[in-house]
C-alpha cells in the first residue's frame, strides 16, 4: 500500500516548455487534489475532482490543466511553462466522509 | 484577505515547555477545521480535528471559538521531535475545498 505518490520528484524546466506531474493513489478514494505551496502563501488549492471523469477550478487555476481518467491518478499539466509556476507541488486524496486528506511526497519544480 | 490567518513564529521554546498557536479564520459559514503537521521538506500529515467541544490528544489539545473565529493548538511538555511547522486548516460545509494557513513554525531547543 503505497498511498498517494507522485512523479517527477523534481524537474527544472524552461519558461515556455509544457510537462504533466502525475499523482497516483491505491486508497480508492473519491477526492483527489492539486496545490501549490510558496514561502509564506501555504497551500493554494490549485484544481480538484470528486470522483472520476469530473474536475473543478480551485483558487489558483490560472496556467494549470487537469485530467481525471481514472479514479486512481490524477494529473497536473502545464501547457506554457512560467518563472511564476516555480513551486512545490503537492496532490492529496481523501475518503467521502473522512475530511482527513493524505498527502503525496511533492514535486519541486523550477522553472527558468 | 486571506481565508485563514497564522503568525508564522517561529516560536523557539525550551524542551518541556507549553507553548499554544492560534489561527483565525475569515468565513463565518466555516464548518470544519483542522491542524496538520509538516516537517522540513516532507508533505503535510494531519496532526487532530478540532472540535466544537475542544479535543485533546496526549499533550495536544485543539478548541475552537467560533464566536471570535479562531481556533487553537496546546502543546504540552514540549519534545524535540515536536519541531515543525503547523497548518491550521479550514473547510466550508461543501468540504471540497480546504484552505490552509501558511503554518506556524515551533522550534524545540534541548
Amino acid at each position: 500500500n503505497a498511498g498517494v505518490t507522485q512523479t517527477p520528484k523534481f524537474r527544472v524546466l524552461k519558461t515556455g516548455q509544457s510537462m504533466t506531474l502525475l499523482c497516483a493513489q491505491d486508497m480508492n478514494h473519491e477526492y483527489m487534489y492539486w496545490y501549490r505551496q510558496d514561502p509564506g502563501m501555504g497551500l493554494r488549492l490549485i484544481h480538484y475532482s470528486v470522483g472520476e471523469g469530473t474536475t473543478a477550478k480551485g483558487e489558483v487555476p490560472d496556467g494549470y490543466n487537469v485530467s481525471r481518467l481514472k479514479k486512481q491518478n490524477f494529473l497536473l499539466g502545464l501547457e506554457s511553462a512560467a518563472p511564476s509556476q516555480t513551486s512545490v507541488y503537492f496532490c492529496a486524496s481523501r475518503h467521502t466522509g473522512n475530511n482527513e486528506q493524505f498527502f503525496g511526497p511533492g514535486t519541486r519544480l523550477t522553472v527558468l | 484577505r486571506k481565508e485563514v490567518e497564522q503568525d508564522p513564529g517561529p516560536f523557539n521554546v525550551p524542551e518541556g515547555a507549553t507553548v499554544a498557536f492560534n489561527c483565525t479564520y475569515s468565513n463565518s459559514a466555516s464548518q470544519s477545521f483542522f491542524w496538520y503537521r509538516q516537517d522540513c521538506r516532507k508533505e503535510p500529515k494531519l496532526l487532530m480535528s478540532v472540535y466544537s467541544s475542544g479535543n485533546e490528544d496526549g499533550r495536544f489539545t485543539a478548541q475552537l471559538n467560533r464566536a471570535s473565529q479562531y481556533i487553537s493548538l496546546l502543546i504540552r511538555d514540549s519534545k524535540l521531535s515536536d519541531s515543525a511547522t503547523y497548518l491550521c486548516v479550514v473547510t466550508l460545509n461543501d468540504f471540497n475545498k480546504f484552505y490552509f494557513g501558511s503554518g506556524t513554525k515551533l522550534n524545540v531547543k534541548p
